[in-house]
């Protein structure tokens, strides 16, 4: 497509429910990431994913969190039992490359758990 | 450690006054840098990069140097717009190359 795509783009659930938020970056483009924006926390790497090599889950904050990416494409953003402080904005970018391509950011799906 | 410091907002200029939003950085080695920006009720949007020192990024009147000997990549404009009010975010690659890490952002307010 033209740009990042991310779907819901607002998302309301109960806490210790689970929530799954979609990405589909931009065609043909390898590396997908996932980024958490909380409010005066700045932007908080989650996971990166470039081609089909395994991801690089470093940021993920704890076991509720994973997220896969099938064929190459469209990622999934899954967060079990939600919990108040998980509520953020979940940007996914993509990026042709790595490092000094920079990303493409899609809206960002602003999730909320009461 | 290795991060992104911004100055902290909120900017608040008038209508063609010079600005400055500075942001230093902390890595190993020579990382790439960059500068984002989000508009209001938009996503983050690339404004301009610097791959080495010394290299000047520019975009829509926006100018940003890389400078190695202060760790620095301060972004400046000479004359802003209202439409530049927005949040501003300084960041730079990870020494593997596999993700941006991102300073907490500069908010900036033009008032006409």
């Amino acid at each position: 497509g033209a740009g990042v795509s991310q779907s819901p783009s607002n998302k309301v659930t109960e806490k210790g429910k689970d929530v799954e938020l979609r990405c589909d970056p931009i065609s043909g483009h390898t590396a997908l990431y996932w980024y958490r924006q909380s409010l005066g926390q700045g932007l908080e790497f989650l996971i990166y994913f470039q081609g089909n090599s395994a991801p690089d889950k470093s940021g993920l904050p704890s076991d509720r969190f994973s997220a896969e990416r099938t064929g190459g494409s469209v990622s999934t953003l899954t967060i079990q039992r939600t919990q108040q402080e998980d509520s953020a904005v979940y940007l996914c970018a993509s990026s042709p490359g790595q490092g000094a391509y920079g990303y493409t950011f899609g809206s960002g799906t602003r999730l909320t758990v009461v | 450690g290795n991060s992104v410091t911004q100055m902290e907002g909120p900017v608040t200029l008038s209508e063609e006054a010079f600005l400055t939003i500075n942001c230093t950085y902390t890595a190993t080695g020579y990382p790439s840098l960059f500068w984002y920006v989000q508009y209001p009720g938009e996503g983050l949007q690339l404004l301009l990069k610097a791959t080495k020192a010394d290299d000047k990024g520019s975009n829509k009147g926006f100018e940003a140097t890389y400078r190695k000997e202060t760790t620095s990549f301060h972004l400046e404009k000479g004359s802003v717009q209202v439409s530049d009010s927005a949040v501003y975010f300084c960041a730079r690659s990870n020494q593997a190359g596999t993700a941006l890490i991102f300073g907490k952002g500069t908010t900036l307010s033009v008032s006409s």
